[in-house]
């Protein structure tokens, strides 16, 4: 399968501790997107890169947020210092421009419990 | 503030009529814009992309685009329960930018 991968799927953790997730773009892809998504609402845009670029950061995400892609291939995200607020879906997605946009393809996502 | 504005249903269709769901952006900017369906627990599909005014169509799906109005719009014909889902309208707010999520509309086919 060539998909977006992420790991771990599912990830229980108490409040003050740090976890990371990790994410493995589709291999020709350029493009890696971090989003958080909570129940009712839409994906949240966190951060993305191009290559090992960040480009763009959210004003949303605090400082207790890092992401990186070292080499230009997977992506980490870690969360310093777990607060309950934190218990989301995190997506990844990646994309590479075809023709005139950037399709945006998903991952399965990691599931935040802060308990 | 850039935004997609999108009921958030649920919107109910019967089994075999045309669901229409509906999308506006605030961005006169946006260039593209993107259908996605996600099922409970699961991550956004890709279904649909258009950037041009009109309408585009795959299959059982066609999705509209008005620039002068900023609304988009996706039609599902001959509606099937498997069609039940939320489906999140996305654009891209400038060009080779992020792209913004609505809140998505639940869509329940009625058997």
């Amino acid at each position: 399968d060539t998909g977006v991968s992420q790991d771990p799927r599912h990830k229980i953790t108490k409040r003050g501790q740090n976890v990371t997730f990790r994410c493995d773009p589709i291999s020709e892809h350029n493009r890696l997107y971090w989003y958080r998504q909570t129940l009712g609402q839409g994906p949240e845009f966190l951060t993305y890169f191009q290559n090992e670029a960040q480009l763009e950061k959210s004003r949303l995400l605090s400082d207790r947020f890092s992401a990186e892609r070292p080499k230009g291939s997977f992506s980490t995200l870690e969360i310093q210092r777990t607060e309950q607020g934190d218990s989301a879906m995190y997506l990844c997605a990646s994309s590479s421009r075809d023709r005139e946009i950037y399709e945006q393809y998903f991952g399965p996502g990691t599931r935040l419990t802060v308990t | 503030q850039k935004e997609v504005e999108q009921n958030s249903g649920p919107l109910s269709v019967p089994e075999g009529a045309i669901a229409s769901l509906n999308c506006t952006y605030s961005d006169r900017g946006s260039q593209s814009f993107f259908w996605y369906r996600q099922y409970s627990g699961k991550s956004p599909e890709l279904i649909m992309f258009i950037y041009s005014n009109g309408d585009k169509e795959d299959g059982r799906f066609t999705a509209q685009l008005n620039k002068a109005s900023q609304y988009v719009s996706l039609l599902i014909r001959d509606s099937q329960p498997s069609d039940s889902a939320t489906y999140l309208c996305a654009a891209e707010m400038n060009r080779d930018d992020k792209i913004i999520f609505g809140k998505g509309t639940r869509l329940h086919i009625l058997p």
